[in-house]
């Protein structure tokens, strides 16, 4: 019943690189939240962006927006190994936040 | 400052027992979330409430689950009945916004619900 689907599932990548994950939902929502979660600090709120705004920067973190094929994508840039998580995209629709599956990244070292 | 705390943060019922999981939201916060994730998946959410008022409870999957925050602080998630299809991570989350403008909310570390 999760509405966001991200793309890839799963993401392996050397310390330094750049990921890139890609999140798409079904219905409309207000605006477009990215979450990350991992053992040490649970799910963690990294970057809201608006339904009216197609890009928003937060250190290394870059995330766009296209209402018209509703999609979004969340870039982190130069990765470090404490990267590694689950990073969900969640849309906000009346009271429920929806969340995707989420994809899993792990950066080595 | 102090963050949303839940407790137990681990509980194994045996099949048929009736559990009851507590989130202690930021002080302050007027919304309260309760999620439940399975293992590999994103949180899906069960209920909300706005001070003490449930105003969605859409989410709770069966009439065994219950929740209450009877002071608009506090809130408890009351599971009857355990089957093992509830064996799940129990997700909190408080966030100082109301209704639809929730934006960033603040999640507890969780509990873990095993049932056998």
């Amino acid at each position: 019943s999760q509405q966001g689907e991200e793309d890839p599932q799963a993401l392996s990548i050397q310390e330094g690189e750049n990921a890139t994950m890609n999140c798409s939902y079904k219905t409309s929502i207000n605006n477009l939240q990215w979450y990350r979660q991992n053992s040490g600090r649970g799910l963690v709120h990294l970057i809201l962006i608006r339904s009216n705004e197609r890009e928003k920067h937060s250190g290394r973190l870059r995330v766009t927006l296209d209402t018209s094929k509703k999609s979004s994508s969340l870039l982190i840039t130069a990765s470090r190994a404490a990267d590694t998580a689950s990073y969900f995209c969640a849309g906000l629709r009346g009271f429920k936040t929806i969340f995707g599956a989420g994809t899993r990244l792990f950066v080595k070292a | 400052g102090a963050g949303v705390s839940q407790s137990p943060r681990y509980k194994v019922a045996k099949r048929g027992q009736d559990v009851a999981l507590r989130c202690d939201p930021i002080s302050g916060h007027v919304s309260l979330f309760w999620y439940q994730q399975a293992l590999g998946q994103g949180p899906e959410f069960l209920t909300y409430f706005q001070n003490e008022a449930q105003l969605d409870k859409s989410g709770l999957p069966s009439d065994r689950f219950f929740a209450e925050r009877p002071e608009g602080s506090v809130s408890t998630l009351k599971i009857q009945r355990t089957q093992q299809e509830d064996s799940a991570v129990y997700l909190c989350a408080s966030s100082p916004f109301e209704g639809t403008t929730i934006y960033e909310q603040y999640f507890g570390p969780g509990t873990r619900l095993t049932v056998t």
